[in-house]
């Protein structure tokens, strides 16, 4: 099974900063990766795809780069309603499966 | 507009079942990958299962396989998840989600239904 690990755990910047979000796997995922935002009491929503498209609708501030083991979200500049949790997830053929990583949770300093 | 709305959550003993349903509408059903991911009371995100857009592929996570079940009815536009031999550690919210064509990411999400295991 392939994990994926988010660091940081908790990002505590202001509104105009830029945020670097990392996911790391533990083995190569090639560019197999997905990054999703959820506020609290919402359903997560996809921002970026094959780790460095951005989904329908979502702002040109997020962007995604990466390949292998190591991607990155970032955030050119932070608007108050980009405070949330961040999650990258992973899809493989084989075995088939979808897996997430623990989050970052993004908070207004 | 894309609508994916869940229902069947509610409190259960250990050991009982539930079936939930998703009901979706503002797009071709018959034609999308489906899954079901879930999300334990303040912890991060879990894939469930996925069917294929006919129903004639099925995936579990380890963590489910052998009691939950995932189907379809594209007639019905409705998704399923009959879950058997239910445990605490299934408590969470539910979620359905859309398969992003042939990429295995999921681009659309319903707003969640809560499962609570408990004596």
């Amino acid at each position: 099974e392939i994990v994926l690990t988010q660091s940081p755990a908790t990002l505590s910047l202001s509104p105009g900063e830029r945020a670097t979000l990392s996911c790391r796997a533990s083995q190569s995922v090639s560019s197999y990766l997905a990054w999703y935002q959820q506020k609290p009491g919402q359903a997560p929503r996809l921002l970026i795809y094959d780790a460095s498209n951005r989904a329908t609708g979502i702002p040109a501030r997020f962007s995604g780069s990466g390949s292998g083991t190591d991607f990155t979200l970032t955030i050119s500049s932070l608007e108050p309603e980009d405070f949330a949790v961040y999650y990258c997830q992973q899809r493989s053929n084989w075995p088939p499966e979808h897996t997430f990583g623990q989050g970052t949770k993004l908070e207004i300093k | 507009e894309v609508q994916l709305v869940e229902s069947g959550g509610g409190l259960v003993q250990p050991g009982g079942s539930l079936r939930l349903s998703c009901a979706a509408s503002g797009f071709t059903f018959s034609s999308y990958e489906m899954n079901w991911v879930r999300q334990a009371p303040g912890k991060g995100l879990e894939w469930v299962s996925y069917i294929s857009s006919s129903g004639s592929t099925i995936y579990y996570a380890d963590s489910v396989k052998g009691r939950f079940t995932i189907s379809r009815d594209n007639a019905k536009n409705s998704l399923y998840l009959q879950m058997n031999s239910l445990r605490a550690e299934d408590t969470a919210v539910y979620y359905c989600a859309r398969d992003l064509p042939r990429k295995g990411y999921f681009d659309y999400w319903g707003q969640g239904t809560l499962v609570t295991v408990s004596s």
